[in-house]
C-alpha cells in the first residue's frame, strides 16, 4: 500500500534554529517521485520539492535541504536558520500507484518559527 | 510562471443555494485537480480531469458538480450543500498525470 507518515504533528523552534521534518513513506512501486509542499496560514499549497528515487543525492536550496534514503524509506527535510516566515504546515506526499498517479499526502507537520 | 489562479477566495452559502468555484491556469497544463481540504487536515482528491475529459471521481456525492469547458478553466458547481461540505476547495494543475501539481490559493467555503 501506498503510505506516507508525518510523525512529528507540531513543531516550535526559536528564530534562527535549524529544524529537521521527518518524512517516512512505503510504495511498492520500484520509481518513483516524492513530493514536498508547504501551506502557509493563507492556505496555498506552494511547491517546494520533487525528488526522483532514482537520485539518492541530498538536495540543497538556499536554507533548505533535502536528505533522501532509500533504505529506510525516508525523505527528511531540514530548514537551516529557521525564519519566522517558514511558520507553515508541511506536507511530503507520494503518487499513488495507478494511471493517474494521484498524490497521497502524510497528515503534516505544523511548524512555528517563535521570533 | 506557475500561477493557478481560484475565485472566490471565500464563500459563504445556504444549504439551499446553487455557486460555482473557478480556477484557471494559463501554463499550458493538460491536467487539472479538484481537491477539499478541511482544518488540520491534509488535502483529500476530489476530481481529476486530464485533456478536458474526466478521469478520476473519487466518489463524491452529486451535490459537487465538476467541469472543464477548455484545458485553461476548471469549474466545480455546488448546489444544496451541507454544512460538513464546508472547507478549503483547492485547484492545482499540472503538464500531465504524473507531473509536479502546482497549487491555487484555494476557496474557503463556509455553508450555513
Amino acid at each position: 500500500a501506498q503510505k506516507v507518515t508525518q510523525a512529528q504533528t507540531e513543531i516550535s523552534v526559536v528564530e534562527k534554529e535549524d529544524v529537521t521534518l521527518d518524512c517516512v513513506y512505503e510504495t511498492r512501486d520500484t520509481t518513483y517521485y516524492l513530493f514536498w509542499y508547504k501551506q502557509p496560514p493563507s492556505g496555498e499549497l506552494v511547491f517546494l520539492i520533487r525528488r526522483n528515487s532514482f537520485d539518492e543525492q541530498n538536495e540543497i536550496s538556499g536554507r533548505y535541504s533535502w536528505n533522501f534514503q532509500k533504505s529506510t524509506s525516508s525523505f527528511n527535510f531540514t530548514i537551516t536558520a529557521s525564519q519566522v516566515v517558514d511558520s507553515a504546515v508541511y506536507f511530503c506526499a507520494l503518487p499513488l500507484s495507478g494511471s493517474a498517479r494521484q498524490l497521497t499526502f502524510g497528515s503534516g507537520t505544523q511548524l512555528t518559527v517563535l521570533p | 510562471d506557475t500561477e493557478v489562479t481560484q475565485t472566490p477566495k471565500h464563500l459563504v452559502m445556504g444549504m439551499t443555494n446553487k455557486k460555482s468555484l473557478k480556477c484557471e491556469q494559463h501554463m499550458g497544463h493538460r491536467a487539472m485537480y479538484w481537491y477539499k481540504q478541511k482544518a488540520k487536515k491534509p488535502p483529500e482528491l476530489m476530481f481529476v480531469y486530464s485533456y478536458e475529459k474526466l478521469s478520476i471521481n473519487e466518489s463524491v456525492p452529486s451535490r459537487f458538480s465538476p467541469e472543464c469547458p477548455n484545458s485553461s478553466l476548471l469549474n466545480l458547481h455546488l448546489h444544496a450543500l451541507q454544512p460538513e461540505d464546508s472547507a478549503l476547495y483547492l485547484c492545482a494543475s499540472s503538464q500531465g498525470l504524473l507531473e509536479t501539481q502546482y497549487f491555487g490559493p484555494g476557496t474557503r467555503l463556509l455553508v450555513l
